[in-house]
């Protein structure tokens, strides 16, 4: 079953415009990674936050992380056309077997007008 | 560096005929992952190998999947006989562990299986 829930499904905006995406999970976690996925492509990996972290930064990507809320978020700032492709947020299960496994939520769809 | 190669890019079968993907990681990635991507949902893992060792395969339909990994580096799955709802794009990952343990995943383009 998946573990997140990505809210919203799909997001449509003007370039220039912030994008901002949201995952709630159900378990522990090490760790929340954030994926993009071009139509018809394979996934692409953005950006990390380790459970101990509460924000990260990565170019134009910001990501926060709250534990006690069991959720995170995604922004995009300053939007461009390329940004247009699905968004997934995976977590990491802390302890067990769960070495490394991923659980993948259901994605957000952006688009980016031109 | 070259990135995670699968084959083939597009299959379409017949329901009940075998299929095969194969799946070639990154040169040192010890782990590999092979996942089902339905149309309109996120990836969901169906094995994961270290080396040629099986680490998880708790959600593989073990009746009619299976997938090997020879000798640490290349890796195939396969699907017999394919039902209907094993259309979907087959992902191949890899990963190595970095630093705190962390494994990033990298990702091939996929294989897109249709099921007539």
């Amino acid at each position: 079953s998946q573990q997140g829930e990505e809210d919203p499904q799909a997001l449509s905006i003007q370039e220039g415009e912030n994008a901002t995406m949201n995952c709630s999970y159900k378990t522990s976690i090490n760790n929340l990674q954030w994926y993009r996925q071009n139509s018809g492509r394979g996934l692409v990996h953005l950006i990390l936050i380790r459970s101990n972290e509460r924000e990260k930064h990565s170019g134009r990507l910001r990501v926060t992380l709250d534990t006690s809320k069991k959720s995170s978020s995604l922004l995009i700032t300053a939007s461009r056309a390329a940004d247009t492709a699905s968004y997934f947020c995976a977590t990491e299960r802390a302890g067990g077997t769960s070495y490394g496994k991923l659980t993948f939520g259901q994605g957000t769809i952006l688009t980016v007008h031109p | 560096e070259a990135g995670v190669a699968q084959s083939p890019r597009y299959k379409i079968i017949e329901k009940r005929q075998s299929v095969a993907f194969w799946c070639n990681p990154i040169s040192g990635h010890a782990t590999l992952y092979w996942y089902q991507q339905i149309l309109g949902q996120g990836p969901k893992l169906l094995i994961q190998f270290q080396n040629n060792g099986v680490v998880d395969d708790s959600q593989l339909p073990k009746d009619r999947f299976s997938a090997e990994r020879l000798k640490g580096v290349d890796s195939t799955l396969k699907i017999q006989p394919a039902k209907l709802e094993d259309s979907a794009v087959y992902l191949c990952a890899s990963s190595l562990v970095g630093l705190a343990g962390i494994h990033t995943q990298y990702f091939g383009p996929g294989t897109r299986l249709t099921v007539l």
